[in-house]
């Protein structure tokens, strides 16, 4: 099946400092991919949509210079987290449509980034 | 107005019981509707899609009623590892793949 990776897995990094989060899709290519964060009892909310090729599409609320997100190959899509405050702190995932099945809804997603800010 | 909206639960059930979740969506034109579970500090994984003619795989049974914007799972004969946190997602009329999460309803079954 569909495999999306993410790296790193989890990272603590000192407030003021930025991180970049990597969403590869291993045996596919993507067109698509989109960017989620999870706070801790509450749901998914998407960030953002990245189109390979093209600027990110961010949804409302979400500073678009605050997090890059950077979409430059058909299998990775990165989210850079920008002088990152401790309300940062969250679970991001990402997802990437197939291009080949990108008729479908199926959305694949990679297993999260677990960022902590200090 | 939350766009998807479900009981967070808990839901705490024995072994081999029969619970509900229900989820209501907010935008009638919403076009795809699916049920994901998420593990603990995992990503979620899609557990069904959901169909208006109700569909059924194994012991799970998942019905969407367009009317009432009403979608619902049924799980028969819990098992131990269904406990998670079921989420009730819907795929919204503004764009093609983009998909909204319900906030999720936490079940976890007793031995």
């Amino acid at each position: 099946g569909a495999v999306v990776s993410q790296h790193p897995s989890w990272v603590i990094c000192k407030s003021g400092t930025s991180v970049k989060i990597e969403c590869r899709s291993l045996d596919f290519q993507a067109t698509t991919m989109f960017w989620y964060r999870q706070f801790p009892k509450q749901s998914l909310m998407l960030m953002a949509t990245s189109n390979e090729g093209s600027k990110a599409t961010y949804e409302q609320g979400v500073e678009k210079d605050k997090f890059l997100i950077n979409h430059a190959s058909l299998t990775l899509s990165t989210l850079t987290v920008t002088s990152a405050h401790p309300e940062d702190s969250s679970f991001y995932i990402c997802s990437a449509i197939d291009r080949v099945v990108a008729s479908t809804d199926t959305q694949y997603f990679g297993p999260g980034t677990r960022l902590t800010v200090l | 107005r939350k766009e998807v909206e479900q009981d967070p639960g808990p839901f705490n059930v024995p072994e081999g019981a029969t619970v509900a979740f229900n989820c209501t969506y907010s935008n009638s034109a919403s076009q795809s509707f699916f049920w994901y579970r998420q593990d603990c500090r995992k990503e979620p994984k899609l557990l069904m899609s959901v169909y208006s003619s109700g569909n059924e795989d194994g012991r799970f049974t998942a019905q969407l009623n367009r009317a009432s914007q009403y979608i619902s799972l049924l799980i028969r004969d819990s098992k131990l590892s269904d406990s998670a946190t079921y989420l009730c997602v819907v795929n919204p009329p503004r764009s093609a793949r983009q998909l909204t999460f319900g906030s999720g309803t936490q079940l976890t079954v007793l031995p």
